[in-house]
């Protein structure tokens, strides 16, 4: 079983629909877990972070946290064509190391 | 804030040379970097773990003779690879933890992609 898991897509969703992306982790213990985006043949950037329980939102992301089920989300309201890129999940297990791991991503395309 | 830079962006070198690719941190200061390796269509994997002032964490699998890590400065970090082969091309990417306050949001440079003839 990988550590943190995501559906490696495509996911394909229509202009101004709500993209939902998945991600699964497996140790328990994880205390900080992270949402990356990666623009193909660039560098990941960090979209948020969310390290409670429940939701947090930021503009048109929301990344919602379950830990007793071991899953984080992120939804993208309003989808753009400039959204569509792979996303990377990320987990830091502990509070005492800096390593994050990192899922495969899942490839998002908004088309118009 | 929080930018992270690298150089070069792009190499292009013969097998048996060594190449080496310099991350800074420009508006902060980094007590830690990291170096990943990523190969297309795959994720980042962490190959060492770089503190400053001290040697570099390598990850299992990583040969730490031949990627060698210097983290010279609060800004500067700097991956070596030595004798590099085709197998060594792919996409390094370097990103670094803020010293201060609590964040844990590591923030990535634009990466180097390396190819080996």
């Amino acid at each position: 079983q990988k550590e943190v898991e995501q559906n490696s897509g495509p996911l394909s969703v229509p202009e101004g629909a709500i993209a939902s992306l998945n991600c699964t982790y497996s140790d328990r213990v994880s205390q900080s877990f992270f949402w990356y985006r990666q623009y193909s043949g660039k560098s990941p950037e960090l979209i948020m972070s969310i390290y409670s329980n429940g939701d947090k939102e930021d503009g048109r992301f929301t990344a919602q946290l379950n830990k007793a089920s071991q899953y984080v989300s992120l939804l993208i309201r309003d989808s753009q064509p400039s959204d569509s890129a792979t996303y990377l999940c990320a987990v830091k297990r502990s509070y005492n190391t800096d390593k994050l791991i990192f899922g495969t991503g899942t490839r998002l395309q908004v088309f118009p | 804030g929080a930018v992270v830079s690298q150089h070069p962006s792009r190499v292009i070198c013969k097998s048996g040379t060594s190449v080496k690719i310099e991350c800074r941190s420009l508006d902060f200061q980094a007590t830690t970097m990291f170096w990943y390796r990523q190969f297309p269509k795959q994720s980042l994997m962490l190959m060492a773990t770089s503190n400053e002032g001290s040697k570099a964490t390598y990850e299992q699998g990583v040969e730490k003779d031949k990627f060698l890590i210097n983290h010279a400065s609060l800004t500067l970090s700097t991956l070596t690879v030595t004798s590099a082969h085709p197998e060594d091309s792919s996409f390094y990417i370097c990103s670094a933890r803020s010293a201060y306050g609590g964040d844990n949001e590591q923030f990535f440079g634009p990466g180097t992609r390396l190819t080996v003839l």
